[in-house]
């Protein structure tokens, strides 16, 4: 299976809203409701900040929301902030049975 | 609140076997599901596999002929094994707990490095 798409990086300044991208195929974004984001910051473990395309887990901030449309998934962040400064994953269950994720987008806070 | 803990070795050497263990604290492991996530140098994420609470394990399809997942109650573990090692396997392993379909908690990773 193919790793999901996603742009290298993106940036913004606080208090702006930023999205990211994430592409599949019908054997995976575009056939389940299940893609998960993650925030990464360097040495670290990934944190899960969205399940299931657009739910947030306790104590995860509202400003992060995740969408769907076919088969590309979306994480917005609205009121940025120096913190947010960090990588995103994205990942999706797959008709194979398994997980894969995207590449990673690296979010700048200017 | 759980708390998963990786340990094994560092360095493995070519055509070896990478074994590595998690142990859980906070959650019983025989009440969830778990799985092994790794991270290439370039920062990758490679799903391994999953053991799920009803006995069921699934691998990854590319790794699935060198990969085993298995539980141990007693100790509150479960453990990795991948066979036959090159240098494509160097990458920080996570082990996390797998519930709702979301991976919410994780180790800190251990970083594996094969070489001879």
């Amino acid at each position: 299976q193919s790793a999901l798409t996603q742009p290298a990086s993106v940036s913004g300044s606080p208090g702006q809203s930023i999205t990211i991208s994430c592409s599949g195929t019908r054997s995976d974004v575009g056939g389940y409701n299940f893609v998960s984001w993650f925030q990464q910051y360097p040495g670290k473990a990934p944190k899960l900040m969205i399940f299931d395309v657009n739910k947030r887990p306790s104590g995860v901030s509202d400003r992060f929301s995740g969408s769907k449309s076919g088969s590309t998934a979306s994480l917005t962040i609205s009121g940025l902030q120096a913190e947010d400064e960090a990588d995103y994953f994205c990942g999706s269950y797959t008709s194979s049975y398994s997980w894969v994720f995207g590449g990673g987008t690296k979010l700048t806070v200017l | 609140q759980v708390q998963l803990q990786e340990s094994g070795p560092g360095l493995v050497k070519p055509s070896e076997t990478l074994s590595l263990s998690c142990t859980v604290s906070g959650d019983s492991i025989s009440g969830s599901d778990w799985t092994w996530i790794r991270q290439t140098p370039g920062k990758r994420l490679e799903w391994i596999g999953c053991a799920f609470d009803n006995g069921v394990t699934e691998y990854n399809p590319s790794l699935k002929s060198r990969v085993t997942i298995s539980v141990d109650t007693s100790k509150n573990q479960f453990s990795l094994n991948l066979r036959s090692v090159t240098a494509a396997d160097t990458a920080v392993y996570f082990c996390a707990r797998y519930h709702q379909r979301g991976f919410d908690y994780w180790g800190q990773g251990n970083l594996v490095t094969v070489s001879s």
